[in-house]
């Protein structure tokens, strides 16, 4: 079946340094994926969803500045921390879709798990 | 807003118990309604689906019913194991594939 590889699984950085997380479709072409941030016990949060060569679709509250992401080909997003701060630790984790459309399944990447020290 | 709302957790059950996770949602026409597995320290896992009402949702012994006249989708098993714990969530989507998820409940099965 379809396959997102998320990398890095664990990441650590230090305060003000930039941490860049990469989603991959393996066996097959995304056209759209997403990212989402986890708190530790607690829900999973839209954060942004990003289309093949156009610009992200950020969720309300959520800093574009702060968290870039590209996605230039359709095989690979990628998502940026910028300037991390503590708070900004937490579980990312990517989703793919086939295609464009209300009834195509999704798949999870394993996450990442950012901590800023 | 669109929204879920499932039973808080967590639930800790022996093996072989009957499971029930409650799951409610809030969202205008006809979304598609999920249920997903996160095993520790990983992502999210499909368990099942159901895309329009009365339809039942089934995979690895779990079944979920969309039972719109009371906007629910409640997770079941008959006899769970202990490879079962992990987190679930309940989730809609309604258009431009986004996922909203409820709060996830974490499941323990104990030998």
């Amino acid at each position: 079946g379809a396959v997102v590889s998320q990398h890095p699984s664990r990441v650590i950085c230090k305060s003000g340094t930039s941490v860049k997380i990469e989603c991959r479709s393996l066996d097959f072409q995304a056209t759209t994926m997403f990212w989402y941030r986890q708190f530790p016990k607690q829900s999973l949060m839209l954060m942004a969803t990003s289309n093949e060569g156009s610009k992200a679709t950020y969720e309300q509250g959520v800093e574009k500045d702060k968290f870039l992401i590209n996605h230039a080909s359709l095989t690979l997003s990628t998502l940026t921390v910028t300037s991390a701060h503590p708070e900004d630790s937490s579980f990312y984790i990517c989703s793919a879709s086939l295609v464009r459309g209300l009834d195509s399944p999704l798949h999870f990447g394993n996450g990442t798990r950012l901590t800023v020290t | 807003g669109d929204s879920v709302t499932q039973m808080e957790g967590p639930v800790t059950l022996s093996e072989e118990a009957f499971l029930t996770i409650n799951c409610t949602y809030t969202a205008t026409g006809y979304p598609s309604l999920f249920w997903y597995v996160q095993y520790p320290g990983e992502g999210l896992q499909l368990l099942l689906k159901a895309t329009k009402a009365d339809d039942k949702g089934s995979n690895k012994g779990f079944e979920a019913t969309y039972r719109k006249e009371t906007t629910s989708f409640h997770l079941e098993k008959g006899s769970v194991q202990v490879s079962d714990s992990a987190v679930y969530f309940c989730a809609l989507q309604r258009g431009a594939q986004k996922l909203v998820f409820g709060q996830g409940t974490r499941l323990t099965i104990n030998p």
